[in-house]
């Protein structure tokens, strides 16, 4: 089975700290993602990369920033948290490439809390 | 660009009856793919069923069968003899093939059954 691990399921930061959400795959996935979730809003894409140290913006990349320095590990990274940047964040990886026979496989998901 | 939508933010069902969740997607491109997910409360999100936009057979995945309608960019989630461990949130996605391996997903619509 395909794991994608999320280094926390819940998270509390102060305002204006530099917080580092973590997601690691166990099958040699070539794309990563990270997705915000927000009620009514629902998955909102925020960076992915389809290799190693590339990334490309999704549709929200303001104030955050990515890092993959590792095929398996894909970084996800407030520099200055805010309280607006509350939410829950899920990582996400597939194959490269899209057929019918792929899809996306997600992990459990971090609350952040920003008080 | 691409959009999702799902009208509907909450549905009920009484156990064992059937029950359509709505999706309208709008794209100018004339491949891409149409996925449903699920996410139950522990927030594991699962694909529950796919479509290939130029395949004019509906899916099916043994309750769960989709009605794919391309003209009207219409892509319905009919879930039939509804038990219980349904009650989750629903998520449509589309993605372009050409569109940089992202998926572009819906509001979603929480189901709840009922017994």
């Amino acid at each position: 089975d395909v794991k994608v691990t999320q280094s926390s399921r819940y998270l509390v930061k102060r305002t204006g700290e530099k917080v580092f959400l973590e997601c690691v795959q166990d099958m040699d996935h070539e794309n990563m993602f990270w997705y915000r979730q927000d009620p009514g809003l629902g998955l909102r894409l925020i960076y992915f990369s389809y290799d190693v140290k590339m990334k490309e913006k999704g549709d929200i990349p303001e104030g955050y920033s990515v890092s993959r320095e590792k095929k398996e590990r894909f970084s996800l990274i407030l520099e200055s948290a805010s309280t607006n940047q509350t939410s829950m964040y899920l990582c996400a990886s597939s194959l490269g490439g899209w057929s019918m026979n792929t899809e996306a496989f997600f992990g459990q998901g971090t609350r952040l809390t920003v008080v | 660009a691409q959009t999702v939508t799902q009208s509907q933010p909450e549905m009920s069902v009484q156990e064992a009856e059937t029950v359509t969740l709505s999706c309208t997607y709008d794209t100018s491109e004339s491949d891409y793919y149409l996925f449903w997910y699920k996410q139950p409360p522990s927030r594991q999100m699962i694909l529950v069923i796919r479509q290939e936009a130029y395949k004019q057979q509906n899916a099916t995945e043994n309750r769960f069968s989709v009605n794919f309608q391309k003209a009207a960019k219409s892509f319905s989630l009919k879930i039939s003899d509804s038990q219980l461990g349904d009650a989750a949130m629903y998520f449509c996605a589309s993605l372009l093939t050409g569109g940089g391996n992202k998926l572009t997903f819906g509001t979603g619509t929480q189901l709840k059954v009922e017994l």
